[in-house]
């Protein structure tokens, strides 16, 4: 089974960048895991008591996707070689604070059927 | 962005109870609707993918229906771990989007 554990600091400066990464096991994120779809690599958040917002995500091939609402502030790449993916997320305020979940996404059906743990990122001077 | 409208917000139900989430999104979206649960401080579960799938693993108690605008999930004889928050997501168009959310107490 896929597994997932994102890492990163914990705290981050208002107006500094974001960054943190998902690694992956039991899985080649530069291939399908799956006999019936293939998957994307994404990250999506969750502020203290609110709902879920998806970030963005990255194919195996380097294609990126992202939230419009994040304008130009947000990067996913990857590095194959460690079978990790990355979230920089740049500019940031006291609004970014939250919980960043990394995840595997179906492509077929844009599901996100695995899901790490969570990593706490707070955004305070 | 394609707008996904939960409701209720949240409700209260016993063990053994029949519950019902219902999920409306802003414009047709066929079934584009996956389905998640979570647990207070733990990552959300995939319950039901394409409307109406279940996911493997999932129990036969979840269920789902819908297609076009309106979506609902259901729980035949609620059991005590499923007291959590649901969640819809509509997957028809970038950006990906989610419903506000449903919490199901005791």
């Amino acid at each position: 089974q896929v597994q997932l554990l994102e890492s990163g600091p914990g705290l981050v400066k208002p107006s500094e960048t974001l960054s943190l990464t998902c690694t992956v096991s039991s899985s080649s994120i530069s291939s399908s895991f799956s006999t019936s779809t293939n998957h994307y690599w994404g990250w999506i958040r969750q502020p203290p008591g609110k709902g879920l917002e998806w970030i963005g995500h990255i194919y195996p091939s380097g294609s990126t996707y992202y939230n419009p609402s994040l304008k130009n502030r947000v990067t996913i790449s990857e590095d194959t070689s460690k079978n990790q993916f990355f979230l920089r997320l740049s500019s940031v305020t006291a609004a970014d604070t939250a919980v960043y979940y990394c995840a595997s996404i179906g492509q077929k059906e844009l599901d996100f059927d695995y899901w790490g743990q969570g990593t706490l990122a707070t955004v305070s001077s | 962005d394609i707008q996904m409208t939960q409701s209720p917000s949240s409700l209260s139900a016993s063990l053994g109870d029949r519950v019902t989430i219902t999920c409306r999104a802003s414009q047709k979206i066929h079934t584009y609707v996956n389905w998640y649960q979570q647990k207070s401080g733990i990552a959300p579960k995939l319950l039901i993918y394409a409307a109406s799938n279940l996911q493997s693993g999932v129990p036969s108690r979840f269920s789902g229906s819908g297609s076009g605008t309106d979506f609902t999930l259901t729980i035949n004889s609620l059991q005590a771990e499923d007291f959590a928050s649901y969640y819809c997501q509509q997957s028809y168009r970038i950006p990906l989007t989610f419903g506000g959310g449903t919490k199901v107490e005791i």
